[in-house]
C-alpha cells in the first residue's frame, strides 16, 4: 500500500459526459501528479500541482483540467469526453523536492462507451 | 516522439537465473532515471534509480547500469524469482526549472517460470 488513495476504482460513462477523479496524496506529501495509460502505452505525465499551484504540464488536453485543494488532495476533471480518454488514470504523491520518489495510488479505470 | 523506449515487450526467464531489462532514451537532457515495477490492478512500485553522475546502482537483487554514451540503461535481476512477474517501467526526468515530471517507456512484461 503506497498511501495514495484514488476514487473510484472504476468509472463507466458515455460519450460527451463529465466526470470527476479523485487523489488523495501520501500524509506529508505536498506534489501530486496525474498519468495516463492508455492501451499498449506508458504512462503519459499530465500534470503536477505542488502545494495547490501548478508545477508542470504534460499532454494534458484542454477538456482535461485539474486542480489540488488546501487539504492537499487532488481531482482530475475530464470533460466531453471520447471513446479514446477510456484509459487508466494514474495519481502520484512525493514531499516535492525535485529527487523525491513519486509514490503512485492504485489507480482509476475509466471507460467512455 | 517517444523519448523513452522499452523495445522488448516482454521477457521470460527461469527462476534462479539473470533478468535483463533494457531501456533506451533519446533525450540527452535526462538527467535521472528510474524503474517502477506494475502488478495487475496496482498502481506502479519505485524500484530503483540512478543519477546520470553513476554508471551503477546496485540494491540487493536490483542493479541499473547506465551507459550515457549510448543512451541506454538496464536493471538486472540476479537472482529472479517469480515474485518478480511484472511489468517494468523505464522511467527518465530532467530536473532542470525544478520540475519532476518523469517520461515512462511503454513498459516491459517480465515472467519468472518457476
Amino acid at each position: 500500500d503506497s498511501g495514495v488513495t484514488q476514487t473510484p476504482k472504476h468509472l463507466i460513462t458515455a460519450t460527451g459526459q463529465r466526470v470527476t477523479l479523485r487523489c488523495s496524496p501520501r500524509s506529508g506529501d505536498l506534489s501530486v501528479y496525474w498519468y495516463q495509460q492508455s492501451l499498449d502505452q506508458g504512462l503519459q505525465f499530465l500534470i503536477q500541482y505542488y502545494n495547490g499551484e501548478e508545477r508542470a504540464k504534460g499532454n494534458i488536453l484542454e477538456r482535461f483540467s485539474a486542480q489540488q485543494f488546501p487539504d492537499l488532495h487532488s481531482e482530475l476533471n475530464l470533460s466531453s469526453l471520447e471513446l479514446g480518454d477510456s484509459a487508466l488514470y494514474f495519481c502520484a504523491s512525493s514531499p516535492g523536492r525535485v529527487t523525491d520518489t513519486q509514490y503512485f495510488g492504485p489507480g482509476t479505470r475509466l471507460t467512455v462507451l | 516522439d517517444q523519448q523513452v523506449k522499452q523495445n522488448s515487450p516482454s521477457l521470460s526467464v527461469q527462476e534462479g537465473r539473470i533478468s535483463i531489462l533494457n531501456c533506451d532514451y533519446t533525450n540527452s537532457m535526462f538527467d535521472y532515471f528510474l524503474w517502477y515495477k506494475k502488478y495487475p490492478a496496482e498502481g506502479p512500485t519505485f524500484l530503483i534509480s540512478i543519477s546520470s553522475i553513476k554508471d551503477k546502482n546496485e540494491d540487493g537483487r536490483f542493479t541499473v547500469f547506465l551507459n550515457k554514451s549510448a543512451k541506454h540503461l538496464s536493471l538486472h535481476i540476479v537472482p529472479s524469482q517469480p515474485g518478480d512477474s511484472a511489468v517494468y517501467f523505464c522511467a527518465a526526468s530532467t530536473h532542470q526549472g525544478g520540475s519532476e515530471k518523469l517520461v515512462f517507456g511503454k513498459g516491459t512484461k517480465l515472467t519468472v517460470n518457476p
